[in-house]
């Protein structure tokens, strides 16, 4: 079983909907979490990070962790074309430590 | 303008052939890493280094090798032990202590 599971899409939606995206781990040991976009062919680019229960919002994008659960999302609100991406879920036991990744989900906004 | 540099873009490696694929970085980070993506799966941690002259194997380190004489730059070597080389490979940085790690545009390298 991987420690870190990641529903990999494709997932569609029109524009101006809310993306809602999850990720599920199994260790307790993760303390840090962060979402990265993936366009096609290019190196990810952090959007979110956060490191305690609770939400983080930052502009259209939503971060929120459930540590109980073992459960992270990420919501886009008022989506757009150009946030079709490949988001990718990281995780981090301690500081310094390696990051583990989910698989990705692949996103698709409509016009 | 700070970041992180990856060459080249696509990179063809020929059976029985060693290849080198370079990342530097001006970020003033010590710690740097190398990724393995394939079609649809997440990042796959290869070797990683925490400091100059020293690098650790993460994951998958069978078939590839990795040098770390200055702090900007950490280029991978892909040998011909690595028998399914095709994949996007990725480059990473951080700073000392940080979680956080920045990515470069990353190399795509295919077998001719």
């Amino acid at each position: 079983q991987k420690e870190v599971e990641q529903d990999p899409g494709p997932l569609s939606v029109p524009e101006g909907a809310i993306v809602s995206l999850n990720c599920t781990y199994s260790n307790s040991a993760f303390q840090y979490f962060m979402w990265y976009r993936q366009y096609s062919r290019k190196g990810p680019e952090l959007l979110m990070y956060t490191y305690s229960s609770g939400n983080k919002e930052d502009g259209r994008f939503t971060a929120q962790v459930d540590k109980s659960s073992k459960y992270i999302s990420l919501f886009i609100r008022d989506s757009q074309p150009s946030d079709s991406a490949t988001y990718l879920c990281a995780l981090v036991k301690a500081a310094g430590n390696k990051l583990t990744f989910g698989g990705g989900t692949r996103v698709l906004v409509k016009p | 303008d700070g970041g992180i540099t990856q060459s080249p873009k696509y990179l063809f490696r020929k059976e029985g052939q060693n290849v080198t694929l370079s990342c530097e970085q001006n970020l003033n980070h010590d710690a740097m890493y190398w990724y393995r993506q394939d079609p649809g799966q997440g990042l796959r941690l290869i070797y990683y280094s925490q400091i100059v002259n020293d690098f650790q194997k993460g994951d998958i380190a069978e078939g590839y090798s990795v040098s770390r004489e200055k702090k900007e730059s950490f280029p991978l070597t892909v040998t011909s032990a690595q028998k399914n080389p095709t994949a996007f490979y990725l480059c990473a940085s951080s700073a000392t202590g940080q979680e956080t790690q920045y990515f470069g545009p990353g190399t795509r390298l295919l077998v001719l």
